[in-house]
């Protein structure tokens, strides 16, 4: 069974820094692009970034809300992507999901989630 | 952008939705998906690629569109339809998502 589990969300003051995991099983990790997703609660969904699979070069792009503040990488051998957020905001407030992506067409995207974590901003 | 129409929808159980998303730009390869998603759980993925349908979603749930129209149509809405819906599309190196559309029992 597909899994993703998010943690590490939590209550953190403006200007520091948080690290959200998001743990897989139940498929390869290593074939899947794996994508970070916010929601702030009761608005609308917004995309984070995501990193390719190594097979197409690791390589993570990010929104510009979250560019030169956020990192994402991955270990294929833990089966974790990971979201490292610097400089935190209190607009950094929301539901942090992960998902991910195939890359390959024809493929569904975004098939499975995980529950999200909660990050809370504020001082 | 993709702007998302209308915003709150509000129906009865057994009528048909029909569900707007239209993008400010060609849409890249067709790469428009649908999700569903109520309160306090993750989104769904319903259709991607604008008119597959993902894996054990009902067939009354249908994609179509081409270019920057899209429509997202239940043709006969079960009470565990009444959610919000989200367009979302890829453009190359990003995602973007509408802003979404509630609906609601009348």
């Amino acid at each position: 069974e597909v899994q993703l589990v998010e943690s590490g969300g939590g209550l953190v003051q403006p200007g520091r820094s948080l690290r959200l995991s998001c743990t897989a099983s139940g498929f390869t990790f290593g074939d899947y692009a794996m994508t970070w997703f916010r929601q702030v609660p009761g608005k609308g969904l917004e995309w984070v970034g995501f990193i390719k699979s190594n097979s197409y070069g690791g390589t993570a792009e990010y929104a510009a809300s979250a560019k030169g503040r956020f990192t994402i990488s991955r270990d294929d051998s833990k089966s974790i992507a990971y979201l490292q957020m610097s400089s935190l905001r209190t607009d950094d407030t929301a539901v942090y999901y992960c998902s991910r992506d195939p890359r390959i067409a024809g493929r569904p995207p975004f098939d499975y989630w995980g529950q999200g974590t909660l990050v809370t901003v504020s001082s | 952008v993709l702007t998302q129409s209308p915003g709150t929808l509000s129906l009865s159980p057994g009528e048909r939705a029909t569900l707007s998303c239209r993008a400010s730009q060609t849409v890249n390869a067709n790469y428009l998906a649908w999700f569903q998603q109520k309160p306090g759980q993750a989104p769904r993925l319903l259709i991607y690629d604008s008119s597959t349908r993902a894996t054990g979603i009902p067939d009354r749930f249908s994609g179509s569109g081409s270019g920057t129209d899209f429509t997202l149509t239940i043709s006969r809405l079960e009470p565990e339809d009444f959610a919000v819906y989200y367009c979302q599309q890829f453009g190359g190196l990003s995602f973007t998502f509408g802003q979404g559309t509630r609906l609601e029992i009348k």
